[in-house]
């Protein structure tokens, strides 16, 4: 069965700092992996998704890589500020959608 | 994208009663999920509500406790059984797009049952 990971599972970096966020996952076989942020109580919001034949995607500050033969995926956050304070979710799509346990991130003004 | 509403948002319920959350999406979707997340958890996919079959509940959630209707390709409810403590949770509903796989979430039902 699927096992994604990430870690730290909480960070906290003053504003302006670039940051990376991992996640790691035990199979191989997926099909994409997508990349979410949950504020407290919310749904999540979709960030970015990349398909299983991409390497990276991108948008505005936010940058995902995928390694599949690793088994490994970053988000890259740059410029960090404030309003990035959340918890942010990876998903690796198999069979079904795997989610790990969330990195909880804040930006200290 | 998909655009994904919920009602009700929170509600607060009394032990042994019944809740049914609602979940609308602004465009045509075949495979859409509910899930559960309890306090400072991950997600947990309680079942996959494709329209056009029986939903298919995952380990743990039978369909007297969670029953579930997809009428058509837009809508969803979960119905939240005899409800315990236990149940205290956000419930999310979501749809991912056949061709990508892509997930989009709703803004989540966020249950406390006294």
């Amino acid at each position: 069965k699927q096992e994604v990971t990430q870690i730290p599972a909480a960070l906290s970096v003053p504003e302006g700092e670039n940051l990376v966020l991992n996640c790691s996952f035990t199979d191989s076989a997926i099909y994409n992996l997508q990349w979410f942020r949950q504020d407290p109580g919310k749904g999540l919001t979709s960030l970015l998704l990349i398909q299983s034949s991409q390497r990276e995607q991108t948008s505005g500050r936010l940058n995902a890589s995928l390694d599949k033969s690793s088994g490994r995926s970053t988000l890259y956050i740059a410029a960090s500020q404030p309003g990035d304070s959340a918890t942010y979710l990876c998903a690796a799509t198999g069979n079904q959608f795997y989610f790990g346990t969330g990195t909880s991130l804040t930006v200290i003004p | 994208s998909a655009v994904i509403s919920q009602k009700p948002s929170r509600d607060i319920c009394q032990r042994g009663t019944s809740l049914t959350i609602q979940c609308q999406v602004d465009s045509q979707v075949t495979m859409m999920f509910w899930y559960r997340q309890q306090p400072g958890q991950s997600l947990t996919l309680i079942a996959t509500a494709n329209q056009g079959s029986e939903a298919t509940y995952e380990s743990g959630f039978v369909i007297d406790k969670f029953p579930i209707s997809r009428p058509n390709l837009t809508f969803s409810t979960l119905t939240v059984s005899n409800m315990s403590p236990e149940d205290s949770s956000i419930y999310l509903c979501s749809v991912a797009r056949t061709a990508t796989y892509e997930q989009y979430f709703g803004p989540g039902t966020r249950l406390t049952v006294t």
